[in-house]
């Protein structure tokens, strides 16, 4: 079964414009991570926010973390046609160390 | 990621066949891990190896089987291969004490 659900399944913005996906999961965690995945390629890590962290950035990344309401957001800023792919959330759980469970992911499409 | 390759990268089989899929890595990574992504779904873990000693079944272990040969080699056998199997089947590898795994680029198996 999977940890960790995304919402929506599916996002298309104008180019420039913010996109956000949210993912929830059910049991404790010790990190949780976005991935990305250009159509039917292998998937590329964006960002780790570990458990005792609430925020963080990398470059156009913006990556929140509530651990209270399992739950993450992922927001891309002025996005570029190229951020084209679908994203998705992993996590470790608590007992699992170098174990990753991934959700369905959020694809999302930037109209130039 | 050219770390980490997979061979091959698309095959066609028929019901009742064995078929390998094989993985090398090298990013001297301890840890590597099978993965398969069916459409418009997330990974799932079908078997990951923290060493070459240590094999672990994952989600869904079942009709397949693994070899690790070496630090930087895994393969994947399907053992009588089944139609439900057609799939993008990912490798990815991890350095132990670290969270974040590098995928290869995928072989899409189709299993007539």
């Amino acid at each position: 079964s999977q940890q960790g659900e995304e919402d929506p399944q599916a996002l298309s913005i104008q180019e420039g414009e913010n996109a956000t996906m949210n993912c929830s999961y059910k049991t404790s965690i010790n990190n949780l991570q976005w991935y990305r995945q250009n159509s039917g390629r292998g998937l590329v890590h964006l960002i780790l926010i570990r458990s005792n962290e609430r925020e963080k950035h990398s470059g156009r990344l913006r990556v929140t973390l509530d651990t209270s309401k399992k739950s993450s957001s992922l927001l891309i800023t002025a996005s570029r046609a190229a951020d084209t792919a679908s994203y998705f959330c992993a996590t470790t759980p608590g007992t699992s160390y170098g174990k990753l469970t991934f959700g369905q992911g959020t694809i999302l499409t930037v109209h130039p | 990621d050219a770390d980490v390759t997979q061979t091959p990268r698309n095959r066609i089989t028929k019901t009742g066949k064995r078929i390998m899929l094989e993985c090398s890595q090298t990013k001297g990574h301890d840890r590597m891990y099978w993965y398969r992504q069916d459409p418009g779904l997330g990974l799932q873990l079908i078997y990951y190896s923290f060493d070459v000693k240590d094999i672990n079944k994952g989600e869904i272990s079942d009709g397949y089987s693994v070899s690790r040969q070496a630090q930087a080699k895994f393969s994947l056998s399907l053992e009588s291969a089944i139609p439900n199997q057609t799939a993008l089947y990912f490798c990815a590898t991890s350095m132990a004490g670290r969270e974040t795994q590098y995928f290869g680029p995928g072989t899409r198996l189709l299993v007539l």
